[in-house]
């Protein structure tokens, strides 16, 4: 079955970073669009960022361009979200997801919790 | 960039009752609209993708509508274990954005 684990979350100084992962299985990996949602505390969802099967193309949400690149392995079957100078407002649960052919997210991992505070 | 506004915010209603959700966007995004159930400390799981096709899975009483800039999210039968947090999400392009969410409550 398709599964999706992501790790790396924990607490961090604002102006530090982080590297969150998310590792694939019960599916061809290579073969999907990927991508970020976070959640803060409390609140709703918001898209981060996409990368697509083949790291071809990338997109970010507005308020982490610039700090947040998003990456992949294929031959690791893994998902990669490098944060660079993170904020306090960066704070939430971290998501990877599936994307589908209509950009619906149909898989989703567990999340990892990322806490800037100082 | 696409601004989707849900409502209600917040919603009770009794098990056996018919509920809809409401999605507008800001712009037309065709039927590029997908939704999701959520619950306490859970990730998100897809209902409904492209307005109205239902994931696999996902039980029939359980379907969407719209087009264009209106959409809809109709639980024809509420069960115990359908409270809980409902978003869309269009996906017409990025940034991909959500609605702020509907929580159903039990009353």
């Amino acid at each position: 079955q398709v599964q999706l684990v992501e790790s790396g979350g924990g607490v961090v100084q604002p102006g530090r970073s982080l590297r969150l992962s998310c590792a694939g299985s019960g599916f061809t990996f290579s073969s999907f669009a990927m991508n970020w949602v976070r959640q803060a505390p409390g609140k709703g969802l918001e898209w981060v960022a996409l990368i697509s099967f083949d790291s071809g193309n990338e997109d970010y949400e507005e308020s982490v361009k610039g700090r947040f690149t998003v990456s992949r392995d294929n031959s690791k079957n893994t998902l990669y979200l490098q944060m660079n100078s993170l904020r306090v407002d960066d704070t939430a649960v971290y998501y990877c997801a599936r994307g589908e052919g209509f950009g619906d997210f149909d898989y989703w991992g567990q999340g990892t919790l990322v806490t800037v505070s100082s | 960039d696409i601004q989707m506004t849900q409502s209600p915010s917040s919603l009770s209603a009794s098990v056996g009752d018919r509920v809809t959700i409401t999605c507008r966007a800001s712009q037309i995004i065709s039927n590029y609209l997908n939704w999701y159930q959520q619950k306490p400390g859970k990730a998100p799981k897809l209902l409904i993708y492209a307005a109205s096709n239902l994931q696999n899975g996902v039980p029939s009483r359980f379907s969407g509508g719209g087009s264009g800039t209106d959409f809809t999210l109709t639980i024809s039968s509420l069960q115990p274990e359908d409270f809980a947090t409902y978003y869309c999400q269009q996906s017409y392009n990025t940034p991909y954005s959500f609605g702020q969410g509907t929580k159903l409550e039990i009353k």
